[in-house]
């Protein structure tokens, strides 16, 4: 069974610039999630889908970044424009259903300067 | 406010001794409990999750959930280099809410 994939692994941009990233989640997997990691903490969800509906955006800060998962399956997390401060790894996990167990991507590496 | 707590170490052991992990939980209506492992400049992995008190076995690794006192661990018994990791703790409140990550604890496991 192939994992959950994201592109690109790096991103390298200048602040104020827009990057965005791709996840492609595991077959079958209804639940997406996206997450931000910064160096030496824990993951922090940033928004989560189920399908193709938005469950839980709290903490995503939306003057800035945007997400959508069309047709259930793909989903892109776009920032714009981009800050200092968002420098970190942007993780996209998957799951069969929402409170199960749930699988990772390799994630994406930005660096914002 | 729903928090994870985990001491963030770094926690030193030899090899083949036992390491405990702990993780406590703000939320007591959290249902779901799991353990990830996460090698520097990787994605979190799956180790164990855990739904009811008591103890779940896996191998060298031992699950520990007590809702009492909203604490869960993780043992990691005949310790390895390879263990060396860094360990999340992540709850679900349930209700198909969010989970939520504690900071990690830095495993060194000596040789």
């Amino acid at each position: 069974e192939a994992g959950v994939a994201q592109s690109p692994r790096y991103k390298i941009i200048e602040k104020r610039q827009s990057v965005a990233f791709w996840c492609n989640p595991i077959s079958g997997h209804a639940t997406l999630y996206w997450y931000q990691q910064i160096l030496g903490q824990g993951p922090k969800l940033l928004i989560q889908f189920q399908n193709n509906g938005v469950v839980d955006d709290s903490q995503l800060p939306k003057d800035r970044f945007s997400a959508e998962r069309l047709k259930g399956v793909d989903s892109t997390l776009k920032i714009q424009p981009a800050k200092l401060e968002d420098s970190a790894v942007y993780l996209c996990a998957s799951s069969y259903m929402v409170q199960e167990t749930q699988y990772f991507g390799p994630g994406t590496r930005l660096l914002v300067l | 406010q729903k928090e994870v707590e985990q001491n963030s170490g770094p926690l030193s052991v030899p090899e083949g001794a036992i390491a405990s992990l702990n993780c406590t939980y703000s939320d007591r209506g959290s249902q779901s409990f799991f353990w990830y492992r996460q090698y520097s400049g990787k994605s979190p992995e799956l180790i164990m999750f855990i739904y009811s008190n008591g103890d779940k076995e896996d191998g060298r690794f031992t699950a520990q959930l007590n809702k009492a006192s909203q604490y869960v661990s993780l043992l990691i018994r005949d310790s390895q280099p390879s263990d060396s990791a860094t360990y999340l703790c992540a709850v679900s409140p349930g209700g198909g809410n969010q989970f939520y990550f504690g900071t990690g604890t830095s495993l060194t496991v000596i040789p």
